[in-house]
């Protein structure tokens, strides 16, 4: 398996919903990333989960909540959100080596 | 990271090789070069990395100068499926994590 799985591919949420967003790779890769991406513009980096701990938050509104389970699973929490939050979320993992990132094909988010 | 400059848009003729610019002229010596390219919609993809050699793999060939103060990604022989974004980036090979920083990459066309 080479792939990084996002579910779900679509998702409409109104602002005082809780959903979550979900990325599962099994490829043994130990780093994790979350990317955010407005139309028009770059994947912006969010958070970077290491060994399953976050080593790195992007300084993203505490709106969005990461979780790492285990090491093939990364989750993002979504509450109390924006309509400008709308965006195509980017999950992506990579081995620990200098190889490239693999990522998903992302979960295109709405809020209403 | 170091930072990259890439034209915001090209065109190619369709069966014609692709020679895409990338300026990083702050360059650490320990600094990767790494291209990727999102298809509309869909999660960037890897297509080829180096540090200073030049690099060769099924789908394309990466030239880097000797300053390695640039490099061009090279696709031999562009075909209408290779319109894309592609994003010109430079990054430290760390172990726990890292960050993969995108820039603001250049528009590829292919016409027939």
């Amino acid at each position: 398996d080479t792939e990084v799985t996002q579910t779900p591919k679509h998702l409409v949420m109104g602002m005082t919903n809780k959903k979550s967003l979900k990325c599962e790779q099994h490829m043994g890769h130990r780093a994790m990333y979350w990317y955010k991406q407005k139309a028009k513009k770059p994947p912006e980096l969010m958070f970077v989960y290491s060994y399953e701990k976050l080593s790195i938050n992007e300084s993203v509104p505490s709106r969005f909540s990461p979780e790492c389970p285990n090491s093939s699973l990364l989750n993002l929490h979504l509450h109390a959100l924006q309509p400008e939050d709308s965006a195509l979320y980017l999950c992506a993992s990579r081995a620990d080596r200098e190889e490239g990132y693999t990522f998903g094909s992302g979960t295109r988010l709405t809020v209403v | 990271d170091a930072k990259t400059t890439q034209p915001p848009s090209m065109d190619c003729a369709e069966g014609r090789a692709a020679n895409l610019p990338c300026n990083h002229s702050t360059i650490s010596g320990n600094e990767y070069v790494y291209w990727y390219r999102q298809i509309h919609s869909q999660g960037p993809q890897y297509i080829i990395h180096g540090l200073k050699n030049n690099e060769t793999n099924e789908m394309a060939s990466l030239i880097i100068t000797e300053d390695r103060k640039s490099s061009t990604l090279i696709l031999p022989h562009a075909t209408l499926r290779d319109t894309a974004v592609y994003y010109c980036i430079v990054r430290v090979f760390e172990r726990q994590g890292g960050k993969l920083i995108f820039g603001q990459g250049t528009e590829l066309s292919v016409k027939p």
